[in-house]
This record gives C-alpha cells, structure tokens and sequence, in this order.
C-alpha cells in the first residue's frame, strides 16, 4: 500500500488550462504539505495543514489554491496555466505533533506538470 | 528566516569510499531539527537522517552518519563504503523551534555520482 500516493503522475496541458493534482496518505498523520521542484531540483514550500487548517501559504500566485476535505487528503488546484508553472509537485505528510517519529516528511512519488 | 546553504553542486566518489556532503544552516532558535533526503532518478523522496540541536551525540544510520558541528552551524552527511545505488540527489533540510512547527526548507541539493 502506497503511504502517500499522488495523481496524476504526468500532466501535460496548455498555457491558460484548469488542473488538479490530488493527494492521499494512509498514515494517520495530521499534516500536509505541498512542495514544488523547479527544473534546477530546488523545492519550495507551497502550503501546509494541519489538521484541514491551513498553516503555511507561502508567496505563491493565487491562481494555485489548496484543499483539504479531510485530513488525509490535500489537493492543489492551479488555474490559469503559465509556462513558469512546469516542475514537479510534490505532495509529503508528517506526524508532527504525534509524538511519533522525528517528524520527517513522508513524501508522495510527484507529479511532474508541463505547460506548453 | 532560516538558511540551508549546500555549497556543492556535485560530487564524485570512488565505489567503495566514503563522502562528505556539506550543509550548513542560519537559525537564531536554539531548537531545530536536521534533516537529509535522498532523491534517485527515479525522482522519489527518501528520508535518510536525522538530528536534533539539542542531541549529544552524533545520528547514524546505517552507512549514513551526520557529522554535527553545532557552533559552526553545520550538519554534514557521511555515506561510508559508497555504492552505485548512492548516486543521487541529496537534500539537507531543518525545522526551526519546536517539534510542531510545519515549516521546513531545503538546501539547492548535492548531486553526488558513484564511480565504478
């Protein structure tokens, strides 16, 4: 079983398109997050949740908007495709505040968005 | 705010030898946490190690030790006995304050290459 699982795996749309990557952990964790990795491999917090509450948002455009329906979901939705917005996003989970672990995040496989 | 700095883009490693990736990190908070990933090109996510600034000694894992000069701000990863599955990306990241703090940020990332 996959611990956080993300889909699509591939996205490729057109500059000015609506799309969404979804995001599932079956850790029983409280926390969600959203990283993206630029083509130079530097990833970049996005968003973080705890709990269904939003904790991070970082400076990002606000054509990229999260959910959370539940703690084990975190979704991203990006409207109006630009070019810029091509890498891969990368969705993670943590058991911060559990306890449990050293809170390392665990991560989904990606989901690498390209833009033409 | 707090700084991962990587200062190498690569490194080469002979099988079998060990390696240093360096990392050092900006933080005016006596509480922190240390972190370094794996990413293969295969593009998931590995989480390798970790340590606490208030842990006396040194974390290892494995083939994996994390040299921690805590006065000079710097947490570097050791990968003894090298091998070619250790050709990868590798990330340090931290969390700043305590264990319930969602915000963590990574280093630019070392691509270290195992040579046969």
């Amino acid at each position: 079983d996959t611990a956080v699982s993300q889909t699509p795996k591939y996205l490729v749309t057109q500059m000015g398109n609506d799309k969404s990557i979804k995001c599932e952990q079956n850790l029983g964790h409280d926390t969600m997050y959203w990283y993206k990795q630029d083509s130079k491999k530097f990833l970049k917090i996005m968003f973080s949740y705890n709990n269904k509450e939003l904790i991070i948002n970082e400076t990002v455009p606000n054509r990229f908007s999260p959910k959370s329906p539940d703690k084990a979901h975190l979704n991203l939705h990006i409207n109006s495709l630009e070019l810029g917005d091509s890498a891969v996003y990368f969705c993670a989970s943590s058991p911060l505040g559990s306890g449990r672990g050293t809170g390392e995040l665990f991560f989904g496989e990606g989901s690498r968005l390209t833009v033409l | 705010a707090q700084k991962i700095t990587q200062t190498q883009p690569g490194m080469f490693v002979q099988e079998k030898e060990a390696v240093t990736l360096d990392c050092t990190y900006d933080t005016s908070d006596p509480s922190y946490g240390l972190f370094w990933y794996k990413q293969p090109s295969s593009g998931e996510m590995i989480f390798l190690i970790y340590q606490g600034s208030y842990d006396q000694q040194n974390a290892t894992e494995g083939r994996y030790s994390l040299n921690f000069q805590k006065a000079r701000k710097s947490a570097n990863l050791v990968i003894s006995a090298s091998q070619l599955g250790d050709s990868a990306m590798y990330f340090c990241a931290m969390r700043e304050g305590n264990y319930n703090n969602n915000d963590m940020r990574f280093g630019a990332g070392t691509r270290l290459t195992v040579k046969p």
